[in-house]
């Protein structure tokens, strides 16, 4: 079965200090990769995209990795804030044609505390 | 543009009943996806719509699950005979092609 494991399943930190997220996979047959946010009781928002292509992407203090040949994807936050507190998901289109057709990760929630 | 809207927010019924949720699309998006996310996990996967045909289900959705999306715009999830197991938070998103994905806030079901 193919998985998407996220570790640490939780994280606390003190504002200012950079996080660091890390998405796995059983296979490494990936597609394209994205990151979420969600906040409590919402929907999910995308945070960024890494095209099977791609090695990595970038948005403002964002910054997200992509190594297809160990099948990992980290995301870094630099300077984190306490706005930043939400959980982050990972997801990975299944096949080529699976646009919007993601398997995700159980997600990591992190904490910024000021 | 105002987003994915889904209706109702909430909602809590008895095992046994029937309930039925909508979901308003990002005008003009042409995907629209329904996700199912149970408490400290990730969202599963469980049907999509290309325009009005429904091209995909997941083994997840029994036969107690329907979903349509009529004209091609707003699309409903009914379960029938609904289950304890069924309580969970669902999530509809929608697509233009192989644009962006955006979810909506979704719907939490509690089944009592």
């Amino acid at each position: 079965k193919q998985e998407v494991t996220q570790i640490p399943a939780a994280l606390s930190v003190p504002e200012g200090e950079n996080l660091v997220l890390n998405c796995s996979f059983t296979d490494s047959a990936i597609y394209n990769l994205q990151w979420f946010r969600q906040d409590p009781g919402k929907g999910l928002t995308s945070l960024l995209l890494i095209q099977s292509s791609q090695r990595e992407q970038t948005s403002g203090r964002l910054n997200a990795s992509l190594d297809k040949s160990s099948g990992r994807s980290t995301l870094y936050i630099a300077a984190s804030q306490p706005g930043d507190s939400a959980t982050y998901l990972c997801a990975r289109e299944v096949t080529t044609d699976s646009w919007g057709k993601f398997q995700f990760g159980a997600g990591t929630q992190v904490v910024v505390t000021p | 543009d105002t987003g994915v809207s889904q209706d109702p927010r909430h909602k809590i019924t008895k095992r046994g009943q029937n309930v039925t949720f909508r979901c308003d699309p990002i005008s003009e998006h042409n995907r629209l996806y329904w996700y199912r996310q149970t408490l400290g996990q990730g969202p599963e996967f469980l049907t999509y719509f290309q325009n009005e045909a429904q091209l995909e289900k997941s083994r997840l959705l029994s036969d107690r699950f329907s979903a349509e999306r009529p004209k091609g715009s707003f699309s409903t999830l009914e379960i029938q005979r609904t289950e304890q197991g069924d309580s969970a938070m669902y999530l509809c998103a929608s697509s233009l092609g192989k644009t962006g994905v955006y979810f909506g806030p979704g719907t939490r079901l509690t089944v009592t």
